[in-house]
């Protein structure tokens, strides 16, 4: 079964820094794209970051730009989102995310974990 | 950054009735080599999204024939040809980038009426 799991969420305090990992099963992890998308409480969707399958590759949002990076590790099928000098703003549920893009052709983010929650408050 | 409006942003529907999402771009989506990666994702209540369609018109795998999407440069639409009670949710379009950032629509939440 194609499966990723988020871990790493938590409550910390604005300024601290908190890593995020997702575990993928079930399919060549390095074969693919993979990004993190957050989902404030009661809000949409936002894309925050992506990072290529050999990880020489990544782009980020903005409101995260300096003080996140995302990396990952094909031999162990993880991927990390390491978060430095968190806002509350960064409040929100972390979603794993699989980009179908293979080969010159886009299907889709087609696979999604069920997302690990991160609370920044005082 | 490239900013996608859906509408309605509320969408109550009676189950065997249709019902359409409009997505609108504040760009034209069209990458440089000809292709246009419009999705439309959805969101049932405490679940993670799914994938619904991709690349405008695509049905992603097991998803049923009553969802169709259509458009192309900056409008967009999703539409079910008949609602069922198990389409609740929010739907959201996102567009994927030749160089991010990616964007999502605010999200459209369709309810049985």
């Amino acid at each position: 079964e194609v499966q990723l799991v988020e871990s790493g969420g938590g409550l910390v305090q604005p300024g601290e820094s908190l890593r995020l990992s997702c575990a993928a099963s079930g399919f060549t992890f390095s074969n693919f794209w993979m990004h993190w998308v957050r989902q404030a409480p009661g809000k949409g969707l936002v894309w925050v970051s992506r990072i290529n399958p050999d990880g020489s590759g990544t782009a980020y949002a903005d409101s995260v730009k300096g003080r996140f990076t995302i990396s990952r590790d094909n031999a162990k099928s993880m991927l990390y989102l390491q978060m430095h000098s968190l806002r509350t703003e960064d409040t929100a549920l972390y979603y794993c995310i699989r980009d179908s893009f293979q080969l010159g052709t886009y299907y889709g983010m087609d696979v999604w974990g069920q997302g690990t929650t991160v609370t920044v408050s005082s | 950054d490239i900013i996608l409006t859906q509408s309605p942003l509320s969408l109550p529907v009676t189950p065997g009735e249709p019902a359409s999402i409009s997505c609108k771009s504040s760009q034209s989506l069209l990458h440089s080599y000809g292709k246009t990666h419009l999705d439309w994702y959805l969101q049932k209540p405490g679940q993670s999204p799914q994938l619904l369609i991709h690349s405008i018109s695509s049905r992603a795998s097991g998803v049923p024939d009553r969802f169709s999407g259509s458009g192309s440069g900056t409008d967009f639409t999703l539409r079910i040809s008949r609602v069922e009670a198990e389409d609740v949710g929010v739907y959201y379009c996102m567009q994927a980038p030749e160089t991010p950032p990616y964007t999502f629509g605010q999200g459209t939440k369709l309810e049985i009426k």
